[in-house]
């Protein structure tokens, strides 16, 4: 199995700052590396999909970039709605495995 | 728009067996995969297996290899996911996602997710 990890795990920030999340795969994933965005009592939301595209409706302060083994997630300037837990996730293999969550929280 | 709604909280005692609805809309249902993904209080998400609604052929996390079941009836655009053999760290927010692939991209991705269900496993 593909063994993903997330750092840092928790962060605090402001609403303004630039936020990186970057998440490493246990083998080269090559792009295939999707991030998600989860707020308490709701299901995930899809933010990136194959390492750096954006999905439709997704404000643009998202971005994702890199590949092989590692790979991130930019937030260019946070606000207040950002504030959430943020998942990568690997479809190169099964099981398609999720990183364990970055918590970004208001400072 | 494409929507998924899944069935209502479920509380089982360990031992049984829970069954979960996800009714599709919005797009053709046999042209995507279907995936079943849980998430326990408190903690990260799991992948637990698919099942191409097409042809009914599924995959599984070897962990639930032989305890869950995934089944979809086409008529009415609709994806099952059992659990068996139910212990108390089945206890979890169980949601279905549609598995999406474009042919400009490499991989699929999940979207959209189910409401979620929770089920609750105790005695």
């Amino acid at each position: 199995d593909i063994q993903m990890t997330q750092s840092p795990s928790s962060l605090s920030a402001s609403v303004g700052d630039r936020v990186t999340i970057t998440c490493r795969a246990s083998q080269s994933i090559s792009s295939y590396l999707n991030w998600y965005q989860q707020k308490p009592g709701k299901a995930p939301k899809l933010l990136i999909y194959a390492a750096s595209s954006l999905q439709s409706g997704v404000p643009s302060r998202f971005s994702g970039s890199g590949s092989g083994t590692d790979l991130t997630l930019t937030i260019s300037s946070l606000q207040p709605e950002d504030f959430a837990t943020y998942y990568c996730q690997q479809s190169y293999s099964t099981p398609f495995t999720f990183g364990p969550g970055t918590k970004v929280d208001i400072k | 728009q494409v929507q998924l709604v899944q069935s209502g909280a479920e509380v089982k005692k360990p031992g049984a067996s829970v069954k979960v609805s996800c009714k599709a809309s919005g797009y053709t249902f046999t042209g995507y995969y279907m995936h079943w993904v849980r998430q326990a209080p408190g903690q990260g998400l799991e992948w637990m297996g698919r099942i191409n609604p097409n042809s009914g052929g599924t995959n599984f996390a070897q962990k639930f290899q032989g305890r869950v079941t995934i089944t979809r009836d086409t008529s009415i655009s609709t994806a099952y996911m059992e659990l068996s053999r139910l212990t108390s760290d089945d206890t979890a927010v169980y949601y279905c996602a549609r598995g999406v692939v474009v042919p400009a991209a490499v991989g699929f991705w999940f979207d959209p997710w189910g409401q979620g269900t929770l089920v609750t496993v105790s005695s």
